[in-house]
């Protein structure tokens, strides 16, 4: 079966200083990789997703990149955090071209103070 | 832009009564998902809907897709604490998929 991994878990960083998530898949290949941002209020919010190794595309201009090095593995990165970074950060696999069916991680807890 | 809105926002209501969640846009989408969420977890897919008009069961949950495929519905009979939680739904448009804020539910014993 199927299993996703976040880590870490929850994370406190001061302004200005590096970030990196990482998400990994286990029990498929090749899939569609995802990262959404969840604040209150405004709901999921796509952020980069991956269709292959080393293919990215950006769905909102900010201070984040993302990189997959390896095929089931998704990193999520920034060099210098803003406050506007803090919230809940998912991973997340789909398979297939048409197939949109969304299988989430546990999410990171990220707060930039 | 694509936007989808779900009513209500919150919903608070007894153990036992049944209740409506709604997910309604101007576009159409070639599919609908619905998810639930609970607190500090990722969402968890409970059902995608494809056809206009067609309906699915998961227990005591009820689905509905629009004939328009434009909305959605949620409907639980006699809900349980277990069902309380952030429910999600999302729109599959072209390449996208599009999620709504969606409805918090807190089930009360």
């Amino acid at each position: 079966s199927q299993t996703i991994h976040q880590w870490p878990a929850t994370l406190v960083q001061p302004v200005g200083s590096p970030l990196s998530l990482e998400c990994t898949v286990e029990g498929t290949s090749n899939p569609n990789l995802y990262w959404y941002r969840q604040a209150a209020g405004r709901g999921l919010q796509l952020l980069f997703y991956s269709v292959g190794i080393g293919q990215i595309s950006s769905e909102v201009p900010q201070n984040l990149s993302a990189s997959r090095p390896q095929d089931r593995q998704f990193i999520l990165s920034s060099k210098k955090l803003l406050l506007s970074d803090s919230g809940f950060y998912l991973c997340a696999w789909s398979v297939g071209i048409d197939s949109k069916e969304q299988f989430f991680g546990p999410g990171t807890r990220l707060t930039v103070l | 832009t694509q936007l989808l809105e779900q009513s209500p926002q919150f919903l608070s209501i007894q153990e036992g009564e049944n209740l409506t969640v709604y997910c309604n846009s101007s576009s159409v989408f070639s599919s609908l998902q619905w998810y639930r969420q609970e607190p500090g977890e990722g969402p968890v897919l409970l059902v995608t809907v494809v056809t206009g008009g067609e309906v699915k069961k998961l227990k005591r949950l009820t689905f509905q897709f629009g004939d328009a495929r434009k909305d959605s519905s949620l409907h639980i009979t006699a809900a349980q604490p277990g069902d309380t939680g952030l429910y999600l739904c999302a729109g599959v448009w072209g390449d996208k998929i599009i999620f709504g804020k969606g409805t918090r539910l807190h089930i009360l014993p």
